[in-house]
C-alpha cells in the first residue's frame, strides 16, 4: 500500500494563478480531509469528506473547492491564489474518522 | 469560539526526565488525537482517545483523557533523544471538524 499520496510536493504560483493540489489514497477510507499548516503553527481543517460524492467545510475554507468524485481521489483546487495561501498543505484518510493517515505534504508558495 | 490549547509550547529537557505537556479544550468533545511531528515530515497518530478515563501507553509515552475537565496529557517517561519532536493535539467537535492545539515542541539535550 502507498498509502496517502499528493502532488506536487513543492509549488511557486503568482497571484491569481490556479492550481489543483492532488490527494489519492488506496487504503479504501471513507473519510479524507484537507488541512493546511502555517509556520509554527497547527493544522486548520479545510474541508472534509465522509464518502464519495459528499463534501463539507471545515474551519478555513475560503478561497478552496474540493470534490470527491470517487473513494481514493480528493482533490483540493484553488482559484485565485493569494499570499495569504502559502502554506503547507496536507491531506488525510481514515477509516471513519478514528485514526487518521496523513500525506507527506506540498508545500506552496504564493508570490 | 472553540480553542485547543497547549502547554507548554516549547519544552526542553534532559535526557532521563519526566514530563507532562497538556492539551485544553473549550468545548465537549468524544474524541481526542495525539500526534508527532518531526521538522519538515507530515504528522504521525500516536494516540487517538476516545471516553473519559482512556489511557493509552506506547513506549515512554502516555496519554490520558478527562472529558469533564476538557483535558488531555501527555505523559513523557525517562525522555530519549528520539523523542524530539513536535506533538499536537487535535479535538474532533460536530462529527468531523478536527481542531489541532499550536503544538509543543519538544527538545531532549543529552
Amino acid at each position: 500500500n502507498a498509502g496517502v499520496t499528493q502532488t506536487p510536493k513543492f509549488r511557486i504560483l503568482k497571484i491569481g494563478q490556479s492550481m489543483t493540489l492532488q490527494c489519492t489514497q488506496d487504503m479504501n477510507h471513507n473519510y479524507m480531509y484537507w488541512y493546511r499548516q502555517d509556520p509554527g503553527m497547527g493544522l486548520k481543517l479545510i474541508y472534509y469528506s465522509v464518502g464519495a460524492g459528499i463534501t463539507d467545510k471545515g474551519e478555513v475554507p475560503n478561497g478552496y473547492n474540493v470534490s470527491r468524485s470517487t473513494t481514493e481521489d480528493f482533490p483540493l483546487r484553488l482559484e485565485l491564489a493569494a499570499p495569504s495561501q502559502t502554506s503547507v498543505y496536507f491531506c488525510a484518510s481514515s477509516y471513519s474518522s478514528v485514526e487518521q493517515f496523513f500525506g507527506p505534504g506540498t508545500r506552496l508558495t504564493v508570490l | 469560539e472553540l480553542k485547543v490549547e497547549q502547554n507548554p509550547l516549547f519544552l526542553s529537557m534532559q535526557e532521563g526526565k519526566n514530563y507532562t505537556i497538556y492539551c485544553n479544550y473549550s468545548t465537549t468533545s468524544d474524541r481526542l488525537y495525539w500526534y508527532r511531528q518531526d521538522p519538515g515530515k507530515s504528522l504521525e497518530s500516536l494516540f487517538v482517545l476516545l471516553s473519559n478515563g482512556a489511557v493509552k501507553q506506547e513506549g515512554r509515552l502516555m496519554a490520558s483523557l478527562d472529558t469533564k475537565a476538557r483535558l488531555s496529557t501527555l505523559h513523557i517517561t525517562a525522555a530519549v533523544h528520539d523523542l524530539s519532536a513536535t506533538y499536537f493535539c487535535a479535538v474532533v467537535y460536530t462529527g468531523n471538524q478536527f481542531y489541532f492545539g499550536t503544538g509543543t515542541s519538544l527538545t531532549v539535550i543529552p
